[in-house]
């Protein structure tokens, strides 16, 4: 099965800086690769994902970018907040193969923002 | 209101007691799953269920059961709860319909078990 790696398990910016969280997969057949944000005391929420056809995608402050030879994806956070405190998920998927519908996760970063 | 409810939101139990977590979706989806989170090791699936009549395991099931009583439903048992099953647990919902649905999984605001 698949099996994710992500690093750093802990992250602390000063605000307006830029956090990078990286991640590793390990099955080539995966290709659906999502982000999750979990906010304290709440459940995990989709912020971006990105599909294997493409190499990266933006979304206002956040970007994520597929290196599908290296097997690893990255989250880019650029102008931290402090709202942007939270535990972050990265996830992979061979979205049309058996294993359809169950993500596999990351470990989780905590990310700090600091004012 | 949420669209994906637990309950209870906390629980302190002992064990050996059989504990029931249950979850409750508005969403219409047909897809339920628990997953569990411990610190440094993410989010692990426990139970997943494609519709009311298919239940399957995830990679952490031993310990664990669940009913989809219904397609908004779905509750997740601990028959003899132990210590090492504290963790907070998430109930989470997907809709796969359509060939381009990768199914974006939303989650309950989780249920946090203590067993003492």
């Amino acid at each position: 099965g698949e099996n994710v790696e992500q690093h750093p398990s802990t992250l602390s910016v000063q605000e307006g800086d830029s956090a990078v969280i990286k991640c590793t997969y390990s099955d080539s057949a995966s290709n659906y690769f999502p982000w999750y944000k979990q906010e304290l005391g709440k459940g995990p929420q989709l912020i971006i994902d990105i599909r294997s056809n493409v190499g990266e995608k933006k979304d206002q402050r956040i970007a994520v970018t597929l290196n599908k030879t290296a097997k690893h994806f990255s989250l880019h956070i650029t102008e931290t907040q402090p709202e942007d405190s939270a535990v972050y998920f990265c996830a992979a998927i061979n979205a049309g193969g058996t294993s359809y519908g169950k993500l596999t996760f990351g470990q989780g970063t905590i990310l700090t923002v600091h004012p | 209101d949420a669209d994906v409810t637990q309950t209870p939101r906390n629980r302190i139990t002992k064990t050996g007691k059989r504990i029931m977590l249950e979850c409750s979706q508005t969403k219409g989806h047909d897809r339920m799953y628990w997953y569990r989170q411990d610190p440094g090791l993410g989010l692990r699936l426990i139970y997943y269920s494609f519709d009311v009549k298919d239940i399957n395991k995830g990679e952490i099931s031993d310990g664990y059961s669940v009913s989809r009583q219904a397609q908004a439903k779905f509750s997740l048992s601990l028959e003899s709860a132990i210590p090492n099953q504290t963790a907070l647990y998430f109930c989470a919902t997907s809709d796969l319909r359509g060939t381009h649905s990768t199914g974006e999984l939303f989650f309950g605001e989780g249920s946090r078990l203590t067993v003492l």
